[in-house]
């Protein structure tokens, strides 16, 4: 199985400020069709997760454009500008590479 | 879209439940759909996919015990859980796949296995 390890466990931001979250494959997630497969999911207090970032670097529909995400085959970055109070919640990465699916531990955004 | 779960409370171990996924504003029948849950405080956890022509994978957790299925012609899916365990005490979303990954999620139905 793939396993995806994500840094911090959590972070603490004033609000406008940036954010970055770490997430580490233990396999490539480069598919034979060259799409990265790697996934970023927001997780809201007490609500479902949201789709963010999709194939590693696209932004999902709806979501602003302080959201941006990059990464080479196994290791991967997403990075939040001028954090607002609304991207507080739990940051999970995700792939769908092969089966079974898996996620990353969660990183945990909390605002000073 | 819509995704509504429904079917879950408290059961005791070794027992069966059956959750169902209602899906609306979408074709339904042209998504593959998965399961996955949640336990409490926990992070997420795949557990089951199903095709748009009904090809079913499992995680290892779970296979043999649990079951994917779906209704095309009521905009359905279910996943019975059978031999239910202590472990598998979680909050249960159906999501949509898509290539843009699991686009959209249900609210979730909560799962509790315990005597």
């Amino acid at each position: 199985d793939i396993v995806l390890t994500q840094a911090p466990l959590s972070v603490s931001v004033t609000p406008g400020e940036s954010a970055s979250i770490s997430c580490r494959s233990s396999k490539s997630l480069l598919s034979s069709k060259g799409i990265t497969s790697l996934y970023w999911y927001l997780q809201r207090p007490g609500k479902s997760p949201q789709l963010l970032i999709y194939q590693m670097s696209n932004l999902a529909s709806g979501v602003p454009d302080r959201f941006s995400s990059s990464g080479s085959e196994t290791d991967f970055t997403l990075k939040i500008s001028k954090v607002e109070t609304e991207d507080v919640g739990v940051y999970y990465c995700g792939h769908r590479l092969e089966y079974p699916r898996t996620f990353g531990g969660g990183t945990k955004l909390e605002l000073k | 879209v819509q995704l509504v779960e429904s079917g879950g409370g408290l059961v005791q171990p070794g027992k069966s439940l059956k959750l169902s996924c209602s899906a609306s504003g979408f074709t339904f029948s042209t998504y593959g759909m998965h399961w996955i849950r949640q336990a409490p405080g926990k992070g997420l956890e795949w557990v089951a996919y199903i095709s748009s022509t009904s090809g079913t994978v499992y995680a290892d957790a779970v296979k043999g015990r649990f079951i994917i299925s779906r209704d095309n012609g009521k905009n359905t899916l279910y996943l019975q859980l059978n031999s239910l365990k202590a472990e598998d005490t979680a909050i249960y979303y159906c999501a949509r796949s898509s290539t843009e990954g699991i686009d959209y999620w249900g609210q979730g139905v909560m799962v509790t296995v315990s005597s």
